[in-house]
């Protein structure tokens, strides 16, 4: 089984530039989420979609930061103008009953 | 609001030596619990959750843990520690058993002397 696919792994842009991740999840998990991991500190919960809808964007910097999921499957996080706190790894995770299957991040260095 | 503490952010023990790493919780009602390892370049991979029943739970790689209440505690234990195992764990709490809405630690890093 394919897991949680993402790209770019890694990505430097500079300060006030817009970046763009993707995400493909495991094929037929209703449910994805995007997480902001900061180096040293655990993964902190951006967004959740079930299906197409979002369910919880409490987190979201909604002034800069924007995530959908057409269809129900892909989803896309943009930063835009990014900011130098921005640095970090942004996982994808999709879920499945109670598990949650993580893929393997993108690394993001604003300078 | 939930919350989780991982108190050590480092540990270093021996290979064939026993670990215990720690994991302090705040939930407003029954929580529900994972321990997630991270090797360098790789995304989280679950090792083992708590949702009800027997505290005392198994999971993959010779892991277990144990819940606690009355300590809001779920620490992750391993008798014999290998080489491979060195890596950053992370403890979570969730709101339901479906995994949504997981608020994690800090993370601690284990390293593994041979």
């Amino acid at each position: 089984e394919a897991g949680v696919a993402q790209s770019p792994r890694y990505k430097i842009i500079e300060k006030r530039q817009s970046v763009a991740f993707w995400c493909n999840p495991i094929s037929g998990h209703a449910t994805l989420y995007w997480y902001q991991q900061i180096l040293g500190q655990g993964p902190k919960l951006l967004i959740q979609f079930q299906n197409n809808g979002v369910v919880d964007d409490s987190q979201l910097p909604k002034d800069r930061f924007s995530a959908e999921r057409l269809k129900g499957v892909d989803s896309t996080l943009k930063i835009q103008p990014a900011k130098l706190e921005d640095s970090a790894v942004y996982l994808c995770a999709s879920s499945w009953r109670d598990e949650q299957f993580f893929g393997p991040g993108t690394r993001l260095t604003v300078l | 609001a939930q919350s989780v503490t991982q108190p050590d952010i480092h540990i270093t023990v021996s290979e064939g030596a026993s670990l215990e790493l720690r994991c302090n919780y705040s939930y407003g009602a029954t929580p529900y619990l994972f321990w997630y390892v991270q090797s360098p370049g790789q995304g989280l991979q679950l090792l083992l959750k708590y949702f009800s029943g027997d505290t005392l739970v198994q999971g993959i790689k010779g892991f277990e843990a144990e819940f606690k209440r009355s300590q809001s505690s779920f620490n992750l234990r391993k008798p014999s520690v290998h080489w491979s195992d060195a890596a950053e764990y992370f403890c979570a709490v969730g709101s339901n058993n479906a995994g949504n809405m997981l608020t994690f630690g800090g993370g601690t890093r284990l390293m593994v002397k041979p």
